[in-house]
């Protein structure tokens, strides 16, 4: 079955520091995202990706944080200037185009646990 | 108001229970139902999309109420393996899902 690959698992980074979080989506799928879930709370939808440019985002997506796609396969969250409140599970998803997200839903990467420290 | 509400339980059931859990989302705009399953710290899985019709799959069925903005999923005959956080989740505009915060299932022998 074909899986959306996050790396690394877990990262531990010192607050102030620029960590990027990467992700290959599945191959034929079109719509990226990523999310995140802080310890004990609910999976919060950060952004969305299409056709290589943002698609929607929440107001937790503030400039502190970036997505890119910088090749066919990578899909990246730059989070700059962590913050200890940063730390959280983040989860990429990807979904396929043809009215997939509201019919399919989405497939979720296994996670990267960020702690800020 | 939240903007999807469940019962956070937890429920704690043996074997072969029937178990249900409700969900209520605040924007009568939602267009697409899901429920998903999260098990401890792991990424969450799509359990079932949610039809007006209502849909089954195997032991679990899941049913929406537009009128009353309410999703429901109903789990037969419990497993084991069935102990996990079912996470009701609408999508109201565009395609970013909305999630509550989920109710959490043990089943035990």
């Amino acid at each position: 079955e074909p899986e959306v690959t996050q790396t690394p698992s877990h990262q531990v980074t010192q607050m102030g520091q620029e960590v990027i979080l990467r992700c290959v989506p599945i191959s034929n799928h079109l719509y990226f995202y990523w999310y995140r879930q802080i310890l004990g709370q609910k999976v919060e939808f950060l952004v969305s990706f299409y056709n290589n440019e943002i698609s929607e985002k929440s107001e937790i997506f503030d400039d502190q944080f970036s997505v890119e796609r910088p090749d066919g396969s990578n899909f990246t969250l730059k989070i700059r200037s962590t913050k200890l409140e940063d730390s959280a599970m983040y989860f990429c998803a990807s979904s396929e185009a043809s009215g997939g997200p509201a019919i399919y839903g989405y497939t979720f990467g296994s996670g990267t646990r960020l702690t800020v420290v | 108001r939240k903007e999807v509400e469940q019962d956070p339980g937890p429920f704690n059931v043996p074997e072969g229970a029937t178990v249900a859990f409700n969900c209520t989302y605040s924007n009568s705009a939602s267009q697409s139902f899901f429920w998903y399953r999260q098990d401890c710290r792991k990424e969450p899985k799509l359990l079932m999309s949610v039809y007006s019709s209502g849909n089954e799959d195997g032991r679990f069925t899941a049913q929406l109420n537009r009128a009353s903005q309410y999703i429901s999923l109903l789990i037969r005959d419990s497993k084991l393996s069935d102990s996990a956080t079912y996470l009701c989740v609408v999508i109201k505009a565009g395609t970013a899902l909305i999630f509550g915060k989920g109710t959490t299932l043990s089943v035990s022998s």
